[in-house]
């Protein structure tokens, strides 16, 4: 069974300009997560997508945004990039609400400069 | 409002010591606790749930309503238990988001 997949694994972004993140979550999972592990901050919650749907968003500015595709698959949008946005971005994803359980990703890595 | 506390960024103990890594939560509603760890270039993952009630590689963890904690334990510490563990916590019932402490790095001295 293929894991949660990301791409990219790293991103070189400079301030202003825009990122995309993708997400491909495990075979018959519908919920995906979004998470942002900056240094020493540990995993902030960012969004959470299920059925398409976005359940919950964490405390982040709307800059940050996402959907989630009929396929479950979703991606990540950061715009008007700032410095501090620079961090290990994490996506998860569970076999539905409730489960608690979630497969992560490898990551992908935002650097912006 | 979950919040989520790992007091220790860091701790280091010697094999064959016992380990335990803290957890203080706050949650107004009835939580579900879980410990999630990570190895060296490995991804993050599920270790152990409180409703499970389980151990799992010699780890258990209790969960104190009363004192708000769910602490981490283990009596033997071996070399293998090296890595960074979370804390986290996400309502009972209904759709929760799951909330993470910041994570505690264990490392185990031979």
């Amino acid at each position: 069974e293929a894991g949660v997949t990301q791409s990219p694994t790293h991103l070189i972004k400079t301030r202003g300009q825009q990122a995309t993140l993708r997400c491909s979550p495990i075979s018959g999972h519908t919920s995906v997560y979004w998470y942002q592990q900056a240094l020493g901050l540990g995993l902030q919650f960012l969004l959470w997508y299920d059925e398409g749907e976005e359940r919950n968003r964490g405390n982040f500015p709307p800059r940050f945004s996402g959907r989630q595709f009929p396929n479950y698959s979703s991606e990540l949008n950061v715009n008007a990039l700032e410095l501090e946005d620079s961090a290990l971005y994490l996506c998860a994803s569970s076999r539905g609400l409730n489960t608690g359980e979630l497969f992560f990703g490898e990551g992908s890595r935002l650097t912006v400069l | 409002a979950q919040r989520v506390t790992q007091p220790e960024k860091l701790l280091s103990v010697f094999k064959g010591a016992p380990v335990e890594l803290k957890c203080n939560y706050s949650y107004s509603g009835s939580p579900e606790l879980f410990w999630y760890v990570q190895y060296s270039r490995q991804r993050l993952q599920l270790l152990l749930r409180h409703i499970s009630r389980e151990s799992i590689k010699g780890f258990t963890a209790d969960l104190n309503k009363g004192e708000t904690s769910f602490h981490l334990k283990k009596p033997f510490a071996q070399e293998e238990d090296s890595a960074m563990y979370y804390c986290a916590l996400s309502g009972f019932q209904g759709a929760q988001k799951l909330v993470f402490g910041q994570g505690t790095r264990l490392t185990i001295n031979p």
